[in-house]
């Protein structure tokens, strides 16, 4: 299995609201990423996740909290959003933290907020 | 800092034609080098990636991609394109002896004309 997965696909949310993104890869991949993607603009790293534990947070507003439950999985709760955040969330995994690793993407979640 | 410079914003060619997108980087010694392509809403797909030996690298779909020391480019080709190449395509540097963290250019849209 050469995949990362994440659901939802499309999600819309209020300002108010609690939501979660999941991503899922089974190639035993120990890095795991979160990006934010604006239209036309390229990826922008948010957080990296190393054996589990978070090891580079991009000054993100902490109205995006990452979780890594386990190696397999990654999350990325979200809370009183801005429609500023209106954006595609790619997650991504590579093999091993400690090296420069190609990373694999997921097809990404299209987040709108209102 | 490591930074990626794609000149070209916007590249229209004709189907059958050869393909040739530029990238730049800056860096104080080599780096990771690394071409993904995009369709719209979808996620990153890894084209093909340079991390030492052999300066001409083949990748997936037919495409190849140079790295020149001197230039400090690592242009990405195809001797004929097709339809369905009409994508983004981002280049992305990583640096050596750290986490896999990627810096991305701008990206450049490539158009195919039937």
């Amino acid at each position: 299995d050469t995949e990362v997965t994440q659901t939802p696909k499309h999600l819309v949310m209020g300002m108010t609201n609690k939501k979660s993104l999941k991503c899922e890869q089974h190639m035993g991949h120990r890095a795991m990423y979160w990006y934010k993607q604006k239209a036309k603009k390229p990826p922008e790293l948010m957080f990296v996740y190393s054996y589990e534990k978070l090891s580079i947070n991009e000054s993100v507003p902490s109205r995006f909290s990452p979780e890594c439950p386990n190696s397999s999985l990654l999350n990325l709760h979200l809370h009183a959003l801005q429609p500023e955040d209106s954006a595609l969330y790619l997650c991504a995994s590579s093999q091993d933290p400690g090296v420069q690793n190609e990373q694999f993407f997921g097809p990404g979640t299209r987040l709108t907020v209102l | 800092a490591q930074s990626v410079t794609q000149p070209d914003i916007h590249i229209t060619v004709s189907e059958g034609a050869s393909l040739e997108l530029r990238c730049n980087y800056s860096y104080g010694a080599t780096p990771y080098l690394f071409w993904y392509v995009q369709s719209p809403g979808q996620g990153l797909q890894l084209l093909l990636k340079y991390f030492s030996g052999d300066t001409l690298v083949q990748g997936i779909k037919g495409f190849e991609a140079e790295f020149k020391r001197s230039q400090s480019s690592f242009n990405l080709r195809k001797p004929s394109v097709h339809w369905s190449d009409a994508a983004e395509y981002f280049c992305a540097v990583g640096v050596r002896g750290t986490a896999s963290k990627l810096t991305f250019g701008t990206g450049t849209r490539l158009q195919v004309t039937l």
